[in-house]
């Protein structure tokens, strides 16, 4: 079974600049999510989609990203425009199952997308 | 609010010796608790779970965990320590009331194996 894929690996842009990250999860899973892990930290969520509507984006900084799952199976990130402090690795992981139902079922991760900004 | 810490930045084992990595929890209701390994420049590799039941979960690569609810405990183990064990990892939890599935990371054990 093919894992959850990431592109690019990664991406070095200067501040203002916009850059934009694709995932394409693990066949059929329902969920995906997006978390930025910042060097020496653990994973923080960023957004989470069930199919192509958003679950949980409360910890967006929505004036300067954005996200969408159109088909609800790949999804883009999107930041516009980029800051220094947004230096950090882009993970998506996905879940077979839907929010709402049990969630004991595990997630699975992509290798990640290193973004720096200069 | 949720929270999880690892109390080590880095653990230090020698080869063939037990290794722990510490974890507790802070979560409203039923946790599920998770361990997640980092090599260099890869994502998250899953390890174990605790959903329910047996205190003691086995995973992957001959890692256990054991459960302990009254210390809010999460404590990952390996009997025998292997060199290629050496690696970041990660404790993480989810709220069985939240639905979301959404997992609070704790910010990272190194663990470093020594021949």
């Amino acid at each position: 079974e093919a894992g959850v894929a990431q592109s690019p690996r990664y991406k070095i842009i200067e501040k203002r600049q916009s850059v934009a990250f694709w995932c394409n999860p693990i066949s059929g899973h329902a969920t995906l999510y997006w978390y930025q892990q910042i060097l020496g930290q653990g994973p923080k969520l960023l957004i989470q989609f069930q199919n192509n509507g958003v679950v949980d984006d409360s910890q967006l900084p929505k004036d300067r990203f954005s996200a969408e799952r159109l088909k609800g199976v790949d999804s883009t990130l999107k930041i516009q425009p980029a800051k220094l402090e947004d230096s950090a690795v882009y993970l998506c992981a996905s879940r077979a199952g839907l929010a709402g139902s049990t969630s004991t079922d595990t997630q699975y991760f992509g290798p990640g997308t290193r973004l720096t900004v200069l | 609010a949720q929270s999880v810490a690892q109390p080590e930045d880095q653990v230090n084992v020698a080869e063939g010796n037990p290794l722990t990595v510490k974890c507790t929890y802070s979560v409203s209701g039923n946790p599920y608790l998770f361990w997640y390994v980092q090599y260099p420049n890869r994502g998250l590799q899953f390890l174990l779970k605790y959903i329910t039941g047996d205190n003691l979960v086995k995973g992957s690569y001959g890692f256990e965990a054991e459960f302990n609810k009254s210390q809010t405990s999460f404590h990952l183990k390996k009997p025998s320590a292997l060199v290629s064990d050496s690696a970041l990892y990660f404790c993480a939890v989810s709220r069985t009331t939240s639905n979301t599935g959404k997992l609070i990371f704790g910010q990272g054990t190194t663990l470093q194996v020594k021949p």
